[in-house]
């Protein structure tokens, strides 16, 4: 299976703050990557699919850039909403391989 | 609006089997691929499995990890995907969710556009 690694693990941020997460894949998944946004006890909710296509109904201040093996998800002004996990995952190939998330923390 | 919702969770002992439903409303079940994305305790996510809507055969993919213990099944008549599991191990102790698969038919990419809330599934003796 395509291994997704996150990086940062956990990102300390403040309201209003610009913030980008990455996610890099072991080997290309093209641009067949989407994020989500999860809460502690709830569903993962879809922020963003093929990279850079956002979902209906998510906030214009995320958006995802990258292809091939190199991916970011970024928050253009953090928002109380915003504190939560992300992940990201691959949809490339069988096994589609989550990465192991990044714990967005108020600062 | 779409909504899914998991039921048939709980405490399990090892080696037994459950099953687990998801009810489907608010948009045309039969013309979606549905998935199974399971979350150990505390853990990040894992897909389990799909199964693809009658018009693409309606088969079923299933991660390295359950396969031959895992079968997805659909009954298209009540909207309701299912999931059962097979000699269950403690490490299948999870909150199961289900998901809609959005497919880009010209890619033949799917991509999970809705979830439901989960099932906690716990295998302890």
């Amino acid at each position: 299976d395509i291994q997704m690694t996150q990086s940062p693990s956990t990102l300390s941020a403040s309201v209003g703050d610009r913030v980008t997460i990455t996610c890099r894949a072991s080997q290309s998944v093209s641009n067949w990557l989407a994020w989500f946004q999860q809460k502690p006890g709830k569903a993962p909710k879809l922020l963003i699919y093929t990279a850079s296509s956002l979902q209906s109904g998510v906030p214009s201040r995320f958006s995802g850039s990258g292809s091939g093996t190199e991916f970011t998800l970024t928050i253009s002004s953090l928002q109380p909403d915003d504190f939560a996990t992300y992940y990201c995952q691959q949809y490339n190939s069988y096994g589609y391989t989550f990465g192991q998330g990044t714990k967005l923390e108020i600062k | 609006d779409v909504q899914l919702v998991e039921s048939g969770g709980g405490l399990v002992q090892p080696g037994r089997s459950l099953r687990l439903s998801c009810t489907a409303s608010g948009f045309t079940f039969d013309d979606y691929t549905m998935s199974w994305v399971r979350q150990a305790p505390g853990k990040g996510l894992e897909w389990v499995g799909f199964i693809r809507r009658k018009p693409y055969g309606g088969t079923a993919e299933y991660a390295a990890s359950v396969k031959g213990r895992v079968t997805i099944s659909r009954d298209d008549s009540n909207s309701i995907a299912y999931l059962q599991l097979n000699s269950l191990k403690t490490e299948d102790t999870a909150v199961y969710f289900c998901t809609r698969a959005h497919l880009l038919e010209a890619a033949g990419k799917y991509y999970f556009d809705y979830w439901g809330q989960g099932t906690l599934v716990t295998v302890s003796s």
